[in-house]
């Protein structure tokens, strides 16, 4: 079974200041998946980066870097130069395998609500 | 906008009534997934199908609820006789391929407030 784990229920940062989500993962497929997504108050969800587990960089997408410490099993999304527009509910999720129910479902964590203070 | 589409975006339903919610993949998507959003709590997955074929309903409630995703059309996901503890955020999302690697794209959901 795969599980995520957000342990940050709510996060403050000031404006133009980084901050660091955090999110460890269990699984025991040796191929998976790892992916942020970002829930503003309009509700929809937004694609942030993805992280596969054979990559050997960590991935990053402009402003957004995902920290990805395999043998901690942790996937810690960074946001540089945080922006009002930031604050939002942020979800780590994940799909592991090369068959069968874990290949094609996300687990999702419970999120963080970040919030940016001006 | 060739992202996934979900309408209604908001829906309201009287107990006992039946709600569907509607979703056109991505440009180039075959994979369609159904998720449930309950108050404060991540999605979690409900059904995934292809084209004419439901490949895993095992997260979807055995009763009430169907979903189909026809060889034209967009998927339906239909929910007979609600109850209020239908209430919650139903997200569509489609990807290119059914693996790990692939990546899930989202649409912007369907709100379905049951009263």
């Amino acid at each position: 079974a795969q599980k995520i784990t957000q342990t940050q229920p709510g996060m403050f940062v000031q404006e133009k200041e980084a901050v660091t989500l955090d999110c460890t993962y269990d699984t025991s497929d040796p191929s998976y998946g790892l992916f942020w997504y970002k829930q503003p108050s309009s509700g929809e969800m937004i694609f942030l980066i993805y992280q596969g587990s054979y990559d050997q960089q960590n991935a990053t997408e402009g402003r957004y870097s995902l920290n990805f410490q395999k043998a901690r099993k942790s996937a810690n999304l960074v946001i540089s130069a945080s922006q009002l527009g930031d604050s939002a509910m942020y979800f780590c999720a994940m799909r592991g395998g090369l068959s069968g129910a874990g290949s094609y479902q996300l687990t999702f964590g419970k999120g963080t609500k970040l919030s940016v203070i001006p | 906008n060739a992202g996934v589409m979900q309408n209604p975006r908001h829906l309201v339903r009287r107990r006992g009534q039946e709600a569907r919610l509607r979703c056109s993949p991505m440009k180039g998507h075959s994979h369609v997934y159904w998720y449930r959003q309950l108050p404060e709590e991540g999605l979690k997955f409900m059904v995934y199908l292809q084209k004419e074929n439901i490949i895993d309903e095992s997260g979807m409630p055995k009763e009430r609820f169907s979903a189909e995703f026809p060889k034209e059309g967009p998927s339906i996901l239909r929910i007979q006789q609600v109850v209020r503890g239908d209430s919650a955020a139903y997200f569509c999302a489609s990807s290119s391929g059914g693996t790990s690697g692939n990546t899930i794209y989202f649409g912007e959901g369907s709100w379905l407030t049951v009263v």
